[in-house]
């Protein structure tokens, strides 16, 4: 059964910093990895895919890796804002097209 | 593109009575569409899979009879919530998809309170 555990659960950073988010899954036989972002009480935004055949995708000052065969992705987020605080979930795409997800990190951005 | 809305976004309810979310793709159809729970500070909680025509795959220890999903047409999905009990009460989200396997679209999610 796939597990997927998001380290650590919440983070507060001073604006300006580089961060990265880690998550980990148990099972390697999946077909993609996403990243979201969830603002309290509001839906999911995408912020990257990634297909398992690749190493890692780019948007602006965010940048995800895959390494399926250790079972790990990171969020790198780049000069970190106080606009970026918000929840980020991982999710892994398991090759019968359920998305299983993290508990999430709860990132804090201080100005 | 690619957008999803879910309506009504915030529903009140007595308890004992039947619910009706509407999840829908704006701009692509979706051939396959998914419903999700989250409580206070947890993650999201794959409740079901539908696809467009057929018969709704229910996760372990979701209850079919309570949670009715219909997916009636390629922009359409909606879930009841019958005899609903305050237990229930909880945010649901539903997300879209062109084929089972593609990258997902989230709905902005419906809070439900039961009372």
């Amino acid at each position: 059964k796939q597990e997927v555990t998001q380290i650590p659960a919440a983070l507060s950073v001073p604006e300006g910093e580089n961060l990265v988010l880690n998550c980990s899954f148990t099972d390697s036989a999946i077909y993609n990895l996403q990243w979201f972002r969830q603002d309290p009480g509001k839906g999911l935004t995408s912020l990257l895919l990634i297909q398992s055949s690749q190493r890692e995708q780019t948007s602006g000052r965010l940048n995800a890796s895959l390494d399926k065969s250790s079972g790990r992705s990171t969020l790198y987020i780049a000069a970190s804002q106080p606009g970026d605080s918000a929840t980020y979930l991982c999710a892994v795409n398991n090759q019968g097209g359920k998305l299983i997800f993290g508990q999430g990190t709860e990132l804090s951005v201080k100005p | 593109g690619a957008v999803v809305s879910q309506h009504p976004s915030r529903v009140i309810c007595k308890s004992g009575t039947s619910v009706k979310i509407e999840c829908r793709s704006l701009d692509f159809q979706a051939t396959t569409m998914f419903w999700y729970r989250q409580f206070p500070k947890k993650s999201l909680m794959l409740m079901a899979t539908s696809n467009e025509g057929s018969k709704a795959t229910y996760e372990q220890g979701v209850e079919k009879d309570k949670f009715l999903i219909n997916h009636a047409s390629l922009t359409l999905s909606t879930l009841t919530v019958t005899s609903a009990h305050p237990e229930d009460s909880s945010f649901y989200i539903c997300s879209a998809s062109r084929e089972r396997l593609y990258e997902q679209y989230f709905g902005p999610g419906t809070r439900l309170t039961v009372t």
